[in-house]
């Protein structure tokens, strides 16, 4: 089982604006930062966002990260069939010591 | 440009031993934090694994400590995994990373395309 829970699912049209919330503790979203990840269907996972709010390289501007207190937020603007895939927060555990993976939530566009 | 290509995968005996490799380019591998993240079919993700650039400080998974031994070789710009005492329940794929770690993080910047490991009679 994961320390970070996310929605199962979210779905939203084209052009539209979807949410995707990552929930967790004081030991891990409250007290470090939030790491975004997108998995594309059949290929390996690619870093979206780091540091809570930072888009690598390459990133489009569409995708947002946010935090408050132990939860955080990735938001997808304008949303494109290209975005269809699984998207995954993840945070240090301070009490675990170690990373974790939130549990995933698969962004359908419909 | 970052290339990761992990090799080793394949079809093994519960109880069994399987050795992954990673091999790098296209950075200076001794820099790096390195990671093993597996994900079982149909499932989501699960860090296994990490080493520091120099070795010197290293991280299991509950779900593996005892069992996985990660190392690396920087003068060959390659990452290990040893795995042992196989489980149905290892059964995933397995991602090689180039990861980041300071204070209050750890991130995975590049990964490579990942190799089967299944663990079945």
């Amino acid at each position: 089982q994961s320390v970070l829970t996310q929605p199962p699912s979210a779905s939203g049209t084209p052009g539209q604006r979807v949410t995707i919330s990552c929930s967790g503790s004081s030991s891990n979203i409250g007290s470090n930062t939030v790491n975004w990840y997108q998995q594309l269907p059949g290929t390996a996972p690619k870093l979206l966002i780091y540091s809570n709010n930072q888009r690598p390289s390459g990133v489009p501007d569409r995708f947002s990260g946010s935090k408050s207190g132990t939860s955080a937020s990735l938001a997808i603007s304008g949303l494109q069939s290209e975005d269809e895939a699984d998207y995954y927060c993840a945070a240090w555990d301070d009490s675990l010591n170690g990373p974790w993976f939130g549990t995933g939530t698969k962004v359908t566009v419909l | 440009q970052v290339q990761l290509v992990e090799s080793g995968g394949g079809l093994v005996k519960p109880g069994g031993s399987l050795r992954l490799s990673c091999a790098a380019s296209g950075f200076t591998f001794s820099d790096y934090y390195m990671s093993w993240i597996r994900q079982a079919p149909g499932k989501g993700l699960e860090w296994v694994s990490y080493i520091s650039s120099s070795g010197s400080t290293i991280y299991y998974a509950d779900s593996v400590k005892g069992r996985f031994t990660i190392s690396r070789d920087n003068a060959k710009n390659s990452l290990y995994l040893q795995m042992n005492s196989l489980r149905a329940e290892d059964t995933a794929v397995y991602y090689c990373a180039r990861s980041l770690k300071y204070s209050g993080s750890y991130y995975s910047q590049y990964w490579g395309q990942g190799t089967l490991v299944t663990v079945s009679s």
